[in-house]
C-alpha cells in the first residue's frame, strides 16, 4: 500500500522554464512533507519542507505548495537550471520520524 | 567534512555470507536510520534509533541486526545474505522530527 505517490516517473523541461513536480498522499495523518533531490550514486539531499499548517513555503527558486483537501503537494522550480536535473522524491511523516517516500520523478532540464 | 558517512560504498558478496555496513554522523543528531532502496527505486525505512534505542523496526527479517554503540554510529549487520538483499542501503540522521540527512549509500550485490 503506497501512501505517497509520484505518478510521473519522468519530466523534461526547457532550461529557464518552470518545473512542476507533483505528489499525492493517502494518509490524512501526515503532517510534515519534504522534497529530496538525488543525483546518481549519491544519497538524497534535503531540498525543502512544509508543515501541514501552511499551504506554501518558498526558498529561492524552490516553492512547495500543499493542498490538504486534495492530499496533494507540488514542487515548483523556477527558473529551471541544468543542475536541477536529478531524481526528486516526495516524502511525508506524522511525527514518528518515519519518512514515507514516493517512488521519485526523474527531472531532465534541456539546455 | 562529510556529515553522514557510510562504508563501504560498494559491497559484492556471495549468498550465505555475513556482512556489515558502517555509518557515522558528525552532525550531533540524536536519531539515525537505515533505509533500503530496492530495484524499483522505492526508498523504504528499515530501522530508526533515537539516542541508541530502537524506535522503529519495519518488519525487517531478523537476519538484519542494527547496532548503535553511541549516538553518532549506527551499523547494520546482515547474516546469511540472500539474493533478494541486493539493494542500495542508505544511512540517515536527523534531530527528532526534522529533515533527515542521508549518506551516499552502499550498493550491496549478492551473487
Amino acid at each position: 500500500d503506497q501512501q505517497v505517490k509520484q505518478n510521473s516517473p519522468s519530466l523534461s523541461v526547457q532550461e529557464g522554464r518552470i518545473s512542476i513536480l507533483n505528489c499525492d498522499y493517502t494518509n490524512s495523518m501526515f503532517d510534515y512533507f519534504l522534497w529530496y533531490k538525488k543525483y546518481p550514486a549519491e544519497g538524497p539531499t534535503f531540498l525543502i519542507s512544509i508543515s501541514s499548517i501552511k499551504d506554501k513555503n518558498e526558498d529561492g527558486r524552490f516553492t512547495v505548495f500543499l493542498n490538504k483537501s486534495a492530499k496533494h503537494l507540488s514542487l515548483h522550480i523556477v527558473p529551471s537550471q541544468p543542475g536541477d536535473s536529478a531524481v526528486y522524491f516526495c516524502a511525508a511523516n506524522f511525527g514518528n520520524e518515519k519518512l514515507t517516500f514516493g517512488t521519485g520523478t526523474r527531472l531532465t532540464i534541456i539546455p | 567534512d562529510t556529515a553522514v558517512s557510510q562504508t563501504p560504498k560498494y559491497l559484492v558478496t556471495q549468498m550465505g555470507n555475513d556482512k556489515s555496513i558502517k555509518c557515522e554522523q558528525n552532525l550531533g543528531h540524536d536519531t539515525m536510520y537505515w533505509y533500503k532502496q530496492d530495484s524499483k527505486k522505492f526508498l523504504k525505512i528499515m530501522f530508526s534509533y533515537n539516542n541508541k534505542e530502537l524506535i522503529i523496526n519495519e518488519t525487517v527479517p531478523n537476519r538484519f541486526s542494527p547496532k548503535s554503540p553511541d549516538k553518532a554510529h549506527l551499523n547494520l549487520h546482515i547474516n546469511s545474505l540472500e539474493l533478494g538483499d541486493s539493494a542500495v542501503y542508505f544511512c540517515a540522521s536527523s534531530l527528532r522530527q526534522t529533515e533527515a540527512f542521508f549518506g551516499q549509500g552502499t550498493r550491496l550485490t549478492v551473487v
